[in-house]
């Protein structure tokens, strides 16, 4: 039973630019989650989302940050005009259920910001 | 109120000896305390998780003790080896799928 899966695992953008980051949870599960790390720190909730839908995002920047979970196809985080301190690792998880249930990692996206 | 705080920052320990990490928090309506083993390059990984009403959980060498009216719960590894050496989350969850991660703790386990 595959993980969950991240694409790309690196990638630079310069400033201004736009980084999609994708996330394609384990099979079986319908509910996922993003998180970011920024370096020697702990994992910051951003957005919570099930199939077509946004549960919470409180966590999220108000502005240049979209998350989607479409019916069909991988969950996607969309940075738009990219700035130096957008620079982290990015991390999806997934999980069965909502409500408690476990959220299994996947391997993250790192995104370095010229 | 939503922090987890983790100490220490960094831990040393001899091969063999007892790894103690420690957590505390605010939220009394936290309910799922999940901790999480991260390698370099690599994302979290859950290594064990408890619930409130229960005080200690053990899985092979890693024993989760909680103390509910303290607000403190902690990680110990016993017998620990130079593979257990990454750095260790610990995490609360209020039943809203929304982790509160602490800060984390490097372990080094010296040979």
């Amino acid at each position: 039973n595959a993980g969950v899966m991240q694409n790309p695992r690196h990638l630079v953008r310069r400033r201004g630019q736009e980084a999609r980051l994708r996330c394609s949870p384990m099979k079986g599960h319908s509910h996922v989650y993003w998180y970011r790390q920024l370096p020697e720190e702990g994992l910051k909730f951003m957005v919570y989302l099930q199939k077509e839908n946004i549960i919470d995002e409180s966590g999220m920047p108000k502005e240049r940050f979209s998350a989607e979970f479409p019916k069909e196809g991988p969950s996607i985080l969309r940075i738009q005009q990219v700035v130096r301190g957008d620079s982290a690792a990015y991390f999806c998880a997934s999980s069965r259920q909502g409500l408690a249930d476990t959220q299994y990692f996947g391997p993250g996206t790192r995104l370095t910001v010229l | 109120q939503q922090q987890v705080k983790q100490s220490p920052q960094s831990l040393i320990v001899q091969k063999g000896g007892i790894s103690i990490i420690n957590c505390a928090y605010e939220n009394t309506a936290f309910d799922y305390f999940p901790w999480y083993q991260q390698f370099p390059g690599k994302g979290p990984a859950l290594l064990i998780a408890i619930r409130p009403d229960v005080s200690e959980k053990k899985e092979g060498r890693f024993t989760i003790s909680f103390n509910k009216s303290a607000k403190q719960f902690s990680l110990h590894i016993m017998d620990s080896q130079p593979g257990d050496s990454a750095t260790y989350f610990c995490a609360a969850d209020r039943g809203a799928q929304k982790l509160v991660f602490g800060q984390g703790t490097r372990l080094t386990i010296n040979p």
